[in-house]
């Protein structure tokens, strides 16, 4: 299986400043075939299902505001809030669907400093 | 507009059984790839099963292989999930969620059914 790790566990970021969140996968997403990341960033709030942000690791999703951002390749993975808005509370998962198992990051909770 | 609405969640005993349905509407439900994905209260999202568009290709995580099975009724934009065996491990927010550009790449995702497992 691929295992999906994510780090910091819980930054706390003030409003208006850059949030990172990094994320690693045991092994290459990356499918040679089409050149694409097979990982996705995902923000879920209390009590609602989890919202897609970015897919193929840097692709935004329609409707997703522009301060978010995804980068990387391979195994290493990281999600930026260029701007932190007070909105921006949630967890945050990165997931691999390049394999069976789909599997999820241990999740980011993001707070305001 | 897209929804997804599951039903059928609820409270089972250890060994029991359950059905889980999720309708669609809003989107032409036979051309998605389509999903269950759950969640244990306070834990990270975990794949459970997805099915092709004309229910050919399926798949499931290994802990519910033997348990569970997935099904789709496209007449009536319908997905399902039917749980044996269940035990307390099993206790979640069961989601239906569409996937899109990739089998695993939920872009849609229901409000979810509760089931919980316990004597």
């Amino acid at each position: 299986d691929i295992v999906v790790t994510q780090f910091p566990d819980s930054p706390a970021v003030s409003l208006g400043e850059r949030a990172t969140i990094n994320c690693k996968s045991s092994q290459s997403v990356l499918y040679s075939s089409n050149n694409k990341d097979y990982l996705a960033w995902y923000q879920q709030k209390p009590g609602q299902p989890p919202k897609l942000l970015i897919y193929w690791a840097s692709t935004r999703e329609s409707g997703v505001p522009d301060r978010f951002s995804g980068s990387g390749s391979g195994t290493d993975f990281t999600l930026t809030i260029s701007s932190l808005q007070a909105e921006d509370v949630a967890v945050y998962y990165c997931q691999q669907y390049y394999d069976t198992p789909y599997t999820f990051g241990q999740g980011t909770k993001l707070e305001i400093k | 507009e897209v929804q997804l609405v599951e039903s059928g969640g609820g409270l089972v005993r250890p060994g029991g059984s359950l059905r889980l349905s999720c309708v669609g509407s809003g989107f032409t439900f036979s051309t998605y790839w389509m999903s269950w994905v759950r969640q244990a209260p306070g834990k990270v999202p975990e794949w459970v099963a997805n099915i092709k568009e004309d229910g050919s290709e399926i798949a499931y995580v290994d802990s519910v292989k033997g348990r569970f099975t997935i099904s789709r009724d496209n007449a009536r934009n319908s997905l399902y999930l039917q749980m044996n065996r269940l035990t307390d491990e099993d206790t979640a927010v069961y989601y239906c969620a569409r996937s899109y550009l990739s089998r695993a790449l939920y872009d849609q995702w229901g409000r979810g059914t509760l089931v919980t497992v316990s004597s």
